[in-house]
């Protein structure tokens, strides 16, 4: 099925470093959402997107859904070790059914205390 | 207010047993999804159900199947189960007029 390009595929960084991660579409969303997931349990949601050039933050986290509404990126500032996971990108194609999420394969990051 | 909730926690059966999830929604949420996400990897869409009919389904074979009751309340039912289905079973749900999936913490599920 269809999934977004999500990169990178995984990360290892200093405490205290920024982290940038993006997704990637070949057709139009009109919708994109950023999850975390711990290890052993449900993706959590972080931040969620609805129109083009929509720049959103939740405390450290700032994400943008892309003025051609084919990509999204998430910036994590002055990360922690709790930052620890894997994030996950989701969205929902302009055309076609809806309401199914495509999603990204994850960006794992490591956070190095 | 609670979030989305399932059980079991976790679940061991033996091959060709039958397995069955259950997913209560956030209060007010409608639709109900299913995902199965085998260790390390993403999320794969399993079913979408909306006001009690099954609107959508993933790339999974008949055994992979469920309802949604009058409440919103779902099952999950995997049938002749194959050494391939140990994952992790997410449910999730949402209003029906949003688009934003709010997942609950997951059920194990270990074929041996």
């Amino acid at each position: 099925g269809q999934q977004l390009n999500q990169s990178p595929q995984s990360m290892f960084i200093q405490e205290g470093e920024d982290v940038s991660m993006n997704c990637t579409s070949s057709s139009i969303f009109n919708t994109w959402l950023w999850y975390k997931q711990d290890p052993g349990e449900g993706p959590v949601l972080l931040i969620a997107l609805y129109k083009a050039g929509e720049l959103t933050s939740n405390g450290r986290l700032t994400a943008q859904f892309g003025i051609t509404r084919k990509d999204s990126f998430l910036n994590i500032s002055a990360s922690i070790p709790s930052d620890v996971g894997i994030y996950f990108c989701a969205g929902h194609p302009n055309a076609g059914n809806n309401r199914k999420l495509i999603w990204g394969l994850g960006t794992s990051l490591a956070v190095n205390p | 207010e609670a979030g989305v909730t399932q059980s079991p926690t976790h679940l061991i059966k033996t091959r060709g047993q039958q397995a069955t999830l259950r997913c209560s929604p956030i209060s007010g949420h409608t639709s109900v999804y299913w995902y199965q996400q085998a260790l390390g990897l993403g999320l794969q869409f399993l079913l979408w159900y909306d006001e009690g009919e099954e609107r959508n389904r993933g790339n999974f074979p008949p055994r992979f199947s469920g309802r949604q009751f009058p409440n919103y309340s779902s099952e999950l039912n995997v049938n002749a189960l194959e050494l391939e289905d140990s994952a992790l079973y997410l449910c999730a749900s949402s209003l029906a007029v949003r688009n934003t999936i709010y997942f609950g913490e997951g059920s194990w599920l270990t074929v041996v």
